[in-house]
């Protein structure tokens, strides 16, 4: 069945540097890729997404990468800040009504002061 | 527009008992997901509701079931609890179109398992 796979699992950098989370999908089909941000005891919300038509988007800090033909795609924060600790998730879907969204496990990030 | 809403927040339960969980999604959104949330398996995806019908189904025993208003409320029902159902459920709403909405999570409720 569809998978997505999350990696690492948790992440520590220093403040300033930059984090990269990867994320690889199954499904060949799927053609759309959300990011949420989970801060501890609250609910994931979406940070920034990417559809298949595109290789890249950015958004501030943020970016996301995409490669359909090795079907992975990359969360990259730069000039990382305390307030980016949290856990995110990676997800991929097809852009079908019928279709349901697969999440990766989660990367825990923290970041030292 | 209010949030996504659901109730209650905490919830603790025996084993064997039922329980019922609410979701009140953003208004218009006519899609409702549900997501097991456990420290070890991250979103487990359990179903989705649009127009008052399952139209997704993640792989989860008969013991989990729901269901769809017309209202576009959801609730999720788990019978004959076990210790590992013991767990945070989210609900998502979406305006419904595909799955490639963005998808609004809910606080979730948090369920105790004794």
């Amino acid at each position: 069945g569809e998978n997505v796979e999350q990696h690492p699992s948790t992440l520590s950098v220093q403040e300033g540097d930059s984090a990269v989370i990867k994320c690889t999908y199954s499904d060949s089909a799927s053609n759309y890729f959300p990011w949420y941000k989970q801060e501890l005891g609250k609910r994931p919300q979406l940070i920034i997404d990417i559809r298949s038509n595109v290789g890249e988007k950015k958004d501030q800090r943020i970016a996301v990468t995409l490669n359909k033909t090795a079907k992975h795609f990359s969360l990259h924060i730069t000039e990382t800040q305390p307030e980016d600790s949290a856990v995110y998730f990676c997800a991929a879907s097809r852009s079908s009504s019928a279709s349901k969204i697969i999440f990766g496990s989660g990367t825990r990030l923290s970041i030292r002061p | 527009k209010a949030g996504v809403t659901q109730t209650p927040r905490y919830l603790i339960k025996t084993r064997g008992q039922q329980v019922t969980l609410s979701c009140s999604p953003i208004s218009g959104h006519r899609s409702v997901s549900w997501y097991q949330q456990t420290p070890g398996q991250g979103l487990q995806f359990l179903f989705e509701y649009f127009s008052e019908t399952q139209r997704n189904k993640g792989n989860f025993p008969g013991r989990f079931s729901g269901r769809q208003f017309s209202n576009s409320r959801s609730e999720m029902n788990v019978s004959t609890l076990e210790l590992g159902d013991s767990a945070l459920y989210l609900c998502a709403s979406s305006p419904g179109s595909g799955s490639t909405d963005t998808q609004y999570f809910g606080p979730g409720t948090r369920l105790t398992v004794l």
